[in-house]
């Protein structure tokens, strides 16, 4: 069945490390989204790509669409404490819409 | 501005009791509405989804239902809860007609016992 895995699971770093989260989905989607959620949170909406090959930038948080619209990634760069959380990527294909597994980003000051 | 509201905030059952859970969404109109769970340090399973007032679709077989009485309100419930049902409950909405970007409530956490 359709799946939408994300590597690392777990990544822990020391503050003004770089961090990237890797998404890969077993069939393509129509766009990516991506979410972060702090721990005892909710999800929070963080940016949407469209295009094949798209990216953006929003400050540190780079993201990335890959060409055949199967994987994504986030990078943050210089991580700082305030992006504790769990990163997940999501996105629909055909009438449905799969949420990643996540990854659990720990900041170490 | 859009808001959504989630009651309660937590909530604690016995296993067989019955649950309601209720999603209100404020500032928008003919919103989609979503329903996931999300078990402890896990991910979002969608459970429901809905485009309109009485269209409900199913995406995981449980002992959970959902219904939509009206525009922006949304409500998931159960006639008997199972030890697994226990979890993080998260409504979310999203403007139509696709699955665009969610807005999540703040979520209920459901203790079963």
């Amino acid at each position: 069945g359709q799946q939408v895995m994300q590597i690392p699971q777990y990544q822990h770093v020391q503050e003004g490390e770089d961090f990237t989260t890797y998404c890969n989905s077993s069939t393509t989607l129509s766009n990516i989204q991506w979410y972060k959620q702090r721990p005892g949170g909710h999800p929070v909406f963080l940016i949407q790509l469209v295009k094949s090959g798209e990216v953006k930038k929003q400050k540190r948080l780079t993201f990335q669409f890959g060409e055949a619209k199967k994987n994504s990634s986030l990078h943050i760069t210089a991580t700082q404490t305030t992006d504790v959380g769990t990163y997940f990527c999501a996105g629909p294909t055909g009438n449905q819409f799969y949420f990643g597994t996540g990854t659990s980003l720990t900041v170490i000051p | 501005s859009q808001t959504i509201h989630q009651w309660p905030a937590t909530l604690v059952q016995p296993v067989g009791s019955p649950l309601s859970l209720e999603c209100t969404v404020e500032g928008t109109s003919n919103p989609n509405l979503y329903w996931y769970r999300q078990a402890a340090g896990r991910g979002l399973q969608l459970l429901f989804y809905s485009v309109g007032i009485g269209q409900i679709s199913s995406e995981v077989p449980q002992n959970l239902s959902a219904s939509r009485p009206q525009d922006r309100q949304f409500i998931l419930s159960s006639k008997k809860l199972l030890l697994s049902d226990s979890g993080f409950y998260l409504c979310a909405w999203s403007r139509g007609p696709s699955y665009n970007e969610q807005f999540f409530g703040p979520g209920t956490r459901l203790t079963v016992l």
